[in-house]
């Protein structure tokens, strides 16, 4: 079947503690991204990858690091999570046009 | 990117059809026309994408006028279980892949 799985689906964590959120795609797609959801503010875009070792910035990456050492995997990466990145996180994957998105991962930074 | 504006919300009853209509004036000639559905802490899903007339799939119908300054997606039938947040969005088809600007997009209420 074809899916985007993130894990965790559910985080709470403190203020400082480095956290990874996996994701992963088994469509062999070139492009993945990540993105944000807050209630008023919509989906925001971190980062975008184009393809294994190149990726680039989205609408909102401060405080977020990305890597693509393989091409299924985009794991998103808090160096020190605080408050503000209390946020619904959705990876999604593509090949050209349709995006598909994981199930999402709720990350309550306290 | 073209900006899009759509109603904030609907409501309709089960067993109508639902036409959703999205404005954006400035779209540009190698804009795509794309709507997502988002049900309550779910990722977004594809639902239907165009450029110009008519594109119809198992789920959706979506209308573009010539000028193709608005567009219209059209729910068939609605029931319960489209609910959901529908997402209009206007991006050129290479870049449809890895960067979306999401709206607010229109809630959608169907009743029994």
């Amino acid at each position: 079947e074809a899916q985007v799985t993130q894990n965790p689906r559910y985080l709470i964590t403190v203020t400082g503690k480095k956290l990874t959120v996996t994701c992963s795609q088994n469509m062999n797609h070139e492009y993945m991204s990540w993105y944000r959801q807050d209630p008023g503010l919509g989906l925001r875009q971190i980062y975008y990858s184009m393809n294994v070792e190149v990726t680039d910035k989205g609408d909102v990456p401060e405080g977020y690091k990305v890597s693509r050492k393989e091409k299924r995997n985009f794991p998103l990466i808090l160096e020190s999570p605080s408050p503000n990145q209390t946020s619904l996180y959705f990876c999604a994957s593509s090949a050209l046009g349709e995006q598909y998105f994981g199930p999402g991962t709720r990350l309550t930074v306290t | 990117l073209a900006k899009t504006t759509q109603p904030i919300s609907m409501d309709s009853y089960e067993g109508q059809e639902v036409n959703i209509t999205c404005s954006h004036n400035n779209i540009a000639t190698n804009d795509y026309i794309t709507w997502y559905q988002q049900f309550p802490s779910q990722g977004p899903r594809f639902i239907i994408q165009g450029y110009k007339t008519k594109v119809t799939n198992e789920v959706a119908s979506l209308f573009i006028p010539a000028d193709r300054k608005s567009s219209t997606l059209s729910l068939p039938r609605v029931s319960l279980s489209d609910t959901a947040v529908y997402y209009c969005l206007v991006v050129p088809l290479m870049d449809s892949s890895y960067k979306l600007i999401f709206g607010s997009g229109t809630r959608l209420l169907v009743r029994p």
